[in-house]
């Protein structure tokens, strides 16, 4: 199994809303990640988890707050959201960080805040 | 400031010819650089990496060079296909983290 599911694959919410994105993988991999990317724009870093832990915040907003409940599952809680956090989000994986080798990305979440 | 720029926001080339990317860095000093492809509305996905002692990597189609001194990576595409077309992006490690080029979007046409 060489995938990265990411749920779900678009959500609408309010500015008020709070929703969360979820992402799960089975390689076995102990670093995960949280990308951001605008349209016609590159993958901005926004976490890093290593062997469960935060090991990198990019300077994230606390309305993003990342969760790794364990070495599969990575949640993004999303909390007063703004118009231009408006973006396609996603999740990657990879064997570690040190030398992470590829990462393995998932489709993403379309995520449009009205 | 560091900096990871893709030359060509888009390249347009005839089907059968080689696609040639180019990948300029500055004030980084990778371990590694990688290349994905990314088609419109999906994640990438993972093409080709070379490491700093590498100069040049292979896979099929695609060719990678990666030159230290100059801090530019070329990746080569032959004989492309009008199903190459996507958003090529490449990437260099910083401190435990992949950072992402600008990308170059590739049109290849019949």
């Amino acid at each position: 199994d060489t995938e990265v599911t990411q749920t779900p694959k678009h959500l609408v919410m309010g500015m008020t809303n709070k929703k969360s994105l979820k992402c799960e993988q089975h390689m076995g991999h102990r670093a995960m990640y949280w990308y951001k990317q605008k349209a016609k724009k590159p993958p901005e870093l926004m976490f890093v988890y290593s062997y469960e832990k935060l090991s990198i915040n990019e300077s994230v907003p606390s309305r993003f707050s990342p969760e790794c409940p364990n070495s599969s599952l990575l949640n993004l809680h999303l909390h007063a959201l703004q118009p231009e956090d408006s973006a396609l989000y996603l999740c990657a994986s990879s064997r570690n960080t040190g030398d992470p080798g590829e990462l393995f990305f998932g489709e993403g979440s379309r995520l449009t805040v009205l | 400031s560091q900096k990871i720029e893709q030359n060509s926001e888009a390249l347009n080339i005839q089907e059968g010819k080689t696609a040639t990317l180019t990948c300029n860095y500055t004030n980084y000093s990778p371990a590694y650089l990688q290349w994905y492809r990314q088609d419109p509305g999906r994640g990438p996905v993972f093409l080709l990496l070379i490491r700093e002692n590498e100069k040049e990597k292979r896979k099929e189609r695609l060719k990678v060079t990666f030159d230290t001194t100059l801090k530019q990576s070329l990746f080569h595409i032959t004989a492309s296909q009008p199903a190459d077309s996507a958003t090529y992006l490449c990437a260099l490690d910083g401190a435990d983290k992949l950072i992402f080029g600008t990308g170059t979007r590739l049109q290849v046409f019949p």
